[in-house]
Parts: C-alpha cells; sequence; structure tokens
C-alpha cells in the first residue's frame, strides 16, 4: 500500500544551524505534499506545502523541495531558532484526486539555544 | 472563522464502557478525517468522510470502532467496550475537497482506566 517514510526520527541542532528533513513517498501518482509542525499538546498545524506542479518552495526561513522522479521530498529550516523545537510531520496525497493523506511518521526536533 | 472543534476535551472512562467523541468541522469542508495518536507516537488514520460517498474505514483497528457523519457536518466516533490501549488523543480534521490542507481540531484525550 501507499507509504510515506521520514527521516530522521529525531534531530538535535544549535540555535542559528540549518535543519533537515527528509521524506520518501511510494505512490507516483501523489501531487500534494504539505508539512505540520506538532508543538507539545498542541494540535499539529501547516507550516508549508508544496504541489507537484513546482520543484522549490519557500517562505522566510522554511523551504520544501519536490524530486517527483525519485519520489522524495523535504523539508529545510534555515537560522533555527527554539521556539523551532517539535515534532514534524510531512505527508503525501494519495493518487488519483483522493484527498486522503498519509503521514510519515514523524521528526522531533530539539534546537538548543 | 471558526475552527474545527472537538468534544469532550478530556475523557475518562472505565474499561468496557462505551465513548462517543464528537466532532464539529470548519463550516463547507466536505471532507473529514478522524486520526488516533498515541502519546509520543504519529498520526494513525482511523477513517475518512468526503460528501456522500461512501466513507473509507481501512484505518479502523476493530469492529469496537464505528464513525457516522451527517451529512457534511457533525461527526461522531464510537469506542465500544474501551481497552485500556484505546487511550489515546483522537484528532478530528477537516478539509475542502481537494486534496488540500487539513485543518485539525484540539483533539479528545481519552483515558481508559
Amino acid at each position: 500500500g501507499e507509504n510515506v517514510e521520514q527521516h530522521p526520527s529525531t534531530l538535535s541542532v544549535q540555535e542559528g544551524d540549518s535543519a533537515v528533513i527528509k521524506c520518501t513517498y511510494s505512490d507516483s501518482a501523489s501531487n500534494y505534499f504539505p508539512w505540520y509542525k506538532q508543538e507539545l499538546g498542541k494540535r499539529p498545524q501547516l507550516i508549508i506545502d508544496i504541489r507537484s506542479n513546482v520543484g522549490e518552495k519557500k517562505d522566510q526561513r522554511i523551504a520544501v523541495t519536490l524530486n517527483k522522479t525519485a519520489k522524495h521530498f523535504s523539508l529545510h529550516i534555515t537560522e533555527t531558532q527554539p521556539e523551532d523545537s517539535a515534532v514534524y510531520f510531512c505527508a503525501a496525497s494519495m493518487g488519483g484526486g483522493y484527498n486522503k493523506l498519509i503521514f510519515g511518521a514523524g521528526t522531533r526536533l530539539a534546537v538548543h539555544p | 472563522g471558526a475552527g474545527v472543534s472537538q468534544s469532550p476535551s478530556n475523557k475518562v472512562t472505565e474499561k468496557g464502557k462505551d465513548v462517543e467523541l464528537r466532532c464539529d468541522p470548519i463550516s463547507g469542508h466536505t471532507a473529514l478525517y478522524w486520526y488516533r495518536q498515541r502519546l509520543g507516537q504519529g498520526l494513525e488514520f482511523l477513517i475518512y468522510f468526503q460528501g456522500n460517498s461512501a466513507p473509507d474505514k481501512s484505518g479502523l483497528p476493530s469492529d469496537r470502532f464505528s464513525a457516522e457523519r451527517t451529512g457534511e457536518s457533525v461527526s461522531t466516533l464510537t469506542i465500544q467496550r474501551t481497552q485500556q490501549e484505546d487511550s489515546a488523543v483522537y484528532l478530528c480534521a477537516s478539509s475542502l475537497p481537494g486534496p488540500y490542507e487539513q485543518y485539525f481540531g484540539p483533539g479528545t484525550r481519552l483515558t481508559v482506566t
């Protein structure tokens, strides 16, 4: 069945460094790739998303890249701050216009001052 | 506007009792999802409703779990004969038909004693 693998499961960086989280997906018909941030005790919230007709999207310190050939997409956070500490989930839509998202297992990011 | 709401926010129940969890999606969102999140774990898909189509129940872990949705509004998730392993946060999300961003509710924390 459809699958999204996410790496690493945990990531620890110093404040100001960059953080990169990578995901691969199995359904070649996937065309929507959101990233969610979940702070401790809070609900997941969308931070950035990308559709299959573009290869890169940027929003201030956050960027996402997509390689459809390799079925691979990544989240890049630059100049990390302690408030970036959270669990990050990637997801990929199922093909055929189906709304359902397949989520990765999550990456726990810790940014140390 | 109003976001996704869920009730109750917390529920403590005895093993073997039935529980009913409620989700009010964002108005106009025809897609509605239920997820389970155990402590420190990822998002486990349970069920997906899209308009008047038959729901995707492929994530329900056992026949003790069921869900209903009235038209394109409220949904209820029912767990019969609760077990301790059912203890988790149950998250509801809604979205436009798409795929598009899923907006999550605050969740219901279920504790089975």
